[in-house]
């Protein structure tokens, strides 16, 4: 079992629909979760970052972070075509060497 | 690309050669890593370095070596001991106030012919 599930998708949505993104974890450790949106053939951007649980809103993104479920979720309102990406999930746990561990990413396609 | 600048953009490589990748950030960041980016496998860490002339390996580091003779720069070099080189490689760093928060080149796609 991988310590980040992220499903792969494709997911699919007309242009203007609520879009919700998930990942799980098993290793309890993590504190902080971040999201990142990758366009093809380009490097990942950082989309949310949050420490420990709870809601963080950015503009038509919102990010959750449940930690009792190991769940996180990323929330876009009135998705557009420029939001078309793969977008990853990213956990660290803040100590030691500081590296991330991510999931497999979903693609994700807003259709006009 | 948040100042992190990776080149070339494409690279091909020939059975048995050695191709040095490069990275080079001018955010001030201590930190620096390589990720290897394959189909539906997301990031895996390949070598990442906390500090000048000091790094540490990944959990994917056969095949590759690194060095950190400056801030600055971060080089990979694919050696020919890695037989599926074939991969979207990515360089980050991370650094001041925020430590945990990497940010990205755009990263260089490797090719074997």
């Amino acid at each position: 079992q991988k310590e980040v599930e992220q499903d792969p998708g494709p997911l699919s949505v007309p242009e203007g629909a609520i879009v919700s993104l998930n990942c799980t974890y098993s290793n309890s450790a993590f504190q902080y979760f971040m999201w990142y949106r990758q366009y093809s053939r380009k490097g990942p951007e950082l989309l949310m970052y949050t420490y420990s649980s709870g809601n963080k809103e950015d503009g038509r993104f919102t990010a959750q972070v449940d930690k009792s479920s190991k769940y996180i979720s990323l929330f876009i309102r009135d998705s557009q075509p420029s939001d078309s990406a793969t977008y990853l999930c990213a956990m660290s746990e803040g100590t030691g060497r500081r590296a991330l561990t991510f999931g497999s990413g979903t693609r994700l396609q807003v259709q006009p | 690309d948040g100042g992190i600048t990776q080149s070339p953009k494409y690279l091909f490589r020939k059975e048995g050669q050695n191709v040095t990748l490069s990275c080079e950030q001018n955010l001030n960041h201590d930190a620096m890593y390589w990720y290897r980016q394959d189909p539906g496998q997301g990031l895996r860490l390949i070598y990442y370095s906390q500090i000048v002339n000091d790094f540490q390996k990944g959990d994917i580091a056969e095949g590759y070596s690194v060095s950190r003779e400056k801030k600055e720069s971060f080089p990979l070099t694919v050696t020919s001991a890695q037989k599926n080189p074939t991969a979207f490689y990515l360089c980050a760093a991370s650094g001041g106030e925020a430590q945990n928060i990497q940010y990205f080149g755009a990263g260089t796609r490797l090719s074997v012919l």
